[in-house]
């Protein structure tokens, strides 16, 4: 299995709601990351786990909440969000930094969030 | 800290023809990794091609070659043979070998290879 799997694919949500993004791999990596992406944007580094620790968290609002419940799962939980908080959100995943070669990241089909 | 510049926002060409998208990057480290990744329409990200700062041969995967310049801090992207499904947005990436694993991608190039 060399895929990194996101559901859902779209996903509608107003200011009050909760909800969560799921993403999962089976490639043994033990790096995942969360991105967002704005339209004709490069992807925006939010969250890095490392060994489901979370390693680097790039300022983001406590509105965004990462999950890491194991080396398989990653989830990011959404609540409070604003409408600029629209995006398409990216997950990915690697061999840990320490680990050569280095073969990249491995992404995710996103997530197309629209808050209303 | 690193930063990547993909100076063409957008280019076309026609199909079968070769196009070349260029990047350039600045760092302090000595080693690294450099990729290209590929966004079609369909938004997931895919690895074109990848290379490691320490090899100074060109790496080629089929139709697709780089031109690296470790010196020029330069890393093209060459398409050979154009295909309509080379239609895409493109990023050029940087990623530090050692304790950094944060991905530092340049502001992207949207090719449409013309049928």
């Amino acid at each position: 299995d060399t895929e990194v799997t996101q559901t859902p694919k779209h996903l509608v949500m107003g200011m009050t709601n909760k909800k969560s993004l799921k993403c999962e791999q089976h490639m043994g990596h033990r790096a995942m990351y969360w991105y967002k992406q704005k339209a004709k944007k490069p992807p925006e580094l939010m969250f890095v786990y490392s060994y489901e620790k979370l390693s680097i968290n790039e300022s983001v609002p406590s509105r965004f909440s990462p999950e890491c419940p194991n080396s398989s799962l990653l989830n990011l939980h959404l609540h409070a969000l604003q409408p600029e908080d629209s995006a398409l959100y990216l997950c990915a995943s690697s061999q840990e930094q320490s680990v050569l070669p280095n073969y990249g990241y491995t992404f995710g089909s996103g997530t197309r969030l629209t808050v209303v | 800290a690193q930063t990547v510049t993909q100076s063409q926002p957008e280019m076309s060409v026609q199909e079968a023809e070769t196009v070349t998208l260029s990047c350039t990057y600045d760092t302090s480290e000595n080693n690294y990794y450099l990729f290209w990744y590929k966004q079609p329409p369909s938004r997931q990200m895919i690895l074109v091609i990848r290379q490691e700062a320490y090899k100074q041969q060109n790496a080629t995967e089929n139709r697709f070659s780089v031109n690296f310049q470790k010196a020029a801090k330069s890393f093209s992207l060459k398409i050979s043979d154009s295909q309509l499904g080379d239609t895409a947005m493109y990023f050029c990436a940087f990623n530090p070998t050692f304790g950094n694993e944060k991905l530092t991608f340049g502001t992207g190039t949207r090719l449409t290879i013309i049928p």
